[in-house]
């Protein structure tokens, strides 16, 4: 299947600073990645859509300007906390549809786990 | 929004045991998945089955579409199954995000 990479796997970090965590599609191009969040035994929650080349959508009760969502490139993605508060304290995964299949599966990225002291 | 309901929440098997996980979703759907979250968080695909029944080795999953229920069945269970399985469901075809449900945690012991 496709394969969806993220960076960094975890990352700490102080109260207040920004963290940018990146997706990419290995082996296929994506014009809309997706941002879920999770929490601690808790479901996958859909962040925003990530538009290559456009504004980002957001879910309702998500704060665009804390998640700010650059879709550059048709293969990269990236997701960036700012001022980052210890309620931001997640795991976050990507997901992308490979184009062209006939299967519409989606694939998921490995997740960056947050932690903010 | 489409409701997504899995059950049981929890699950403990012997090695060896069979079992069921069913998904039941509120609205007809385009596009229906099953994962398995490793211990590590990583979503592995298991089946896209929007409708009908697939097989793949122990695992095998069928989707009454009509009458909105998916089934994952994971039969003579290894330690190695131990995880959190997720329905997730997607209304439209194309690009659109998936919804998930609240998963079933399922712990296989020797």
């Amino acid at each position: 299947g496709a394969v969806v990479s993220q960076h960094p796997s975890r990352v700490i970090c102080k109260s207040g600073t920004s963290v940018k965590i990146e997706c990419r599609s290995l082996d296929f191009q994506a014009t809309t990645m997706f941002w879920y969040r999770q929490f601690p035994k808790q479901s996958l929650m859909l962040m925003a859509t990530s538009n290559e080349g456009s504004k980002a959508t957001y879910e309702q009760g998500v704060e665009k300007d804390k998640f700010l969502i650059n879709h550059a490139s048709l293969t990269l993605s990236t997701l960036t906390v700012t001022s980052a508060h210890p309620e931001d304290s997640s795991f976050y995964i990507c997901s992308a549809q490979s184009p062209g299949t006939r299967q519409e599966t989606q694939y998921f990225g490995p997740g960056t786990r947050l932690l903010v002291l | 929004g489409i409701q997504v309901e899995q059950s049981p929440p929890d699950l403990i098997l012997q090695e060896g045991a069979n079992s069921t996980l069913r998904c039941n979703f509120s609205d007809s759907v385009n596009n229906l998945q099953w994962f398995h979250q490793n211990p590590w968080g990583q979503l592995i695909n298991l089946f896209y089955i929007p409708s009908g029944t697939k097989q793949n080795g122990r695992l095998s999953a069928t989707t009454v579409a009509t009458e909105r229920y998916s089934l994952l069945y994971i039969s003579s269970s290894q330690t190695t199954d131990s995880g959190v399985y997720f329905c997730a469901v997607a209304l439209y075809s194309g690009n659109t995000p998936l919804v998930f449900g609240k998963g079933t945690r399922l712990s296989v012991i020797a």
